[in-house]
């Protein structure tokens, strides 16, 4: 069974930019979360989809944001980049039936923003 | 969001010690608690998902207990080997689960032969 893959795996961007991420989940799953980890700073929780639909929402401001398609592939978009996105930004997918499930992380997008 | 600390930061041992490492988080309204092993260049790697006061899981030689009356979680690696060196995370889940994994900033765990 392959595994939880995003693309691409490195981006260099300037600020005022706009990025697109993309995560493909495992075969089966519907439920796709992201999460984006800086320096100093744990994995923070962006946002979850499950069936293309939002279903939890982490603290991030509305310049990130997401949307799932019917093969439950989920992209990521962030507008408007600050020096601050840089970051590793993480997908992670499971059944989604359960929070209590273990999520499957993809190898990440590093973003960095000049 | 969740108030998560892990403790200590970074951690070194011997080749052959056990060790110890320990994750705090709030005890109220408490759902579940998610253990990860996340190595250098290579994505976060699920250990555990724990639910049950007094749980004790096992995987080879790692296990974790997890208190949720005092709100903590235990990981222990029996006879360390360079292998394990990894930043281990914990992550609780709280009300449901409506609000996504809380990570918190792992402990940083080198294996010294």
């Amino acid at each position: 069974k392959a595994g939880v893959t995003q693309t691409p795996r490195y981006l260099i961007k300037t600020r005022g930019q706009q990025v697109t991420l993309s995560c493909s989940p495992i075969s089966g799953h519907r439920s796709v979360s992201w999460y984006q980890q800086t320096p100093g700073q744990g994995l923070q929780f962006l946002f979850e989809y499950f069936s293309e639909t939002q279903r939890n929402k982490g603290n991030f401001p509305g310049r990130f944001s997401g949307r799932q398609f019917s093969n439950s592939r989920s992209e990521m978009n962030v507008s408007t980049l600050e020096l601050g996105d840089s970051a590793l930004y993480l997908c992670a997918s499971s059944k989604g039936t359960s929070e209590q499930e273990t999520q499957y992380f993809g190898p990440g997008t590093r973003l960095l923003v000049l | 969001i969740l108030n998560v600390e892990q403790s200590p930061q970074s951690l070194h041992v011997q080749e052959g010690d056990s060790t110890n490492f320990t994750c705090s988080f709030p005890s109220s309204n408490f759902y579940a608690l998610h253990w990860y092993r996340w190595e250098t260049a290579k994505s976060p790697e699920a250990l555990f998902v724990m639910t049950l006061n007094g749980d004790e899981k096992k995987k080879g030689r790692i296990s974790a207990t997890l208190n949720t009356k005092e709100g903590y979680s235990y990981l222990y690696i029996k006879g360390s080997q360079p292998e394990d060196s990894a930043t281990y995370l914990c992550a609780p889940l709280s009300g449901g689960g409506a609000d996504g994994l809380t990570f918190g900033k792992g402990t940083h765990l080198i294996i010294q032969p």
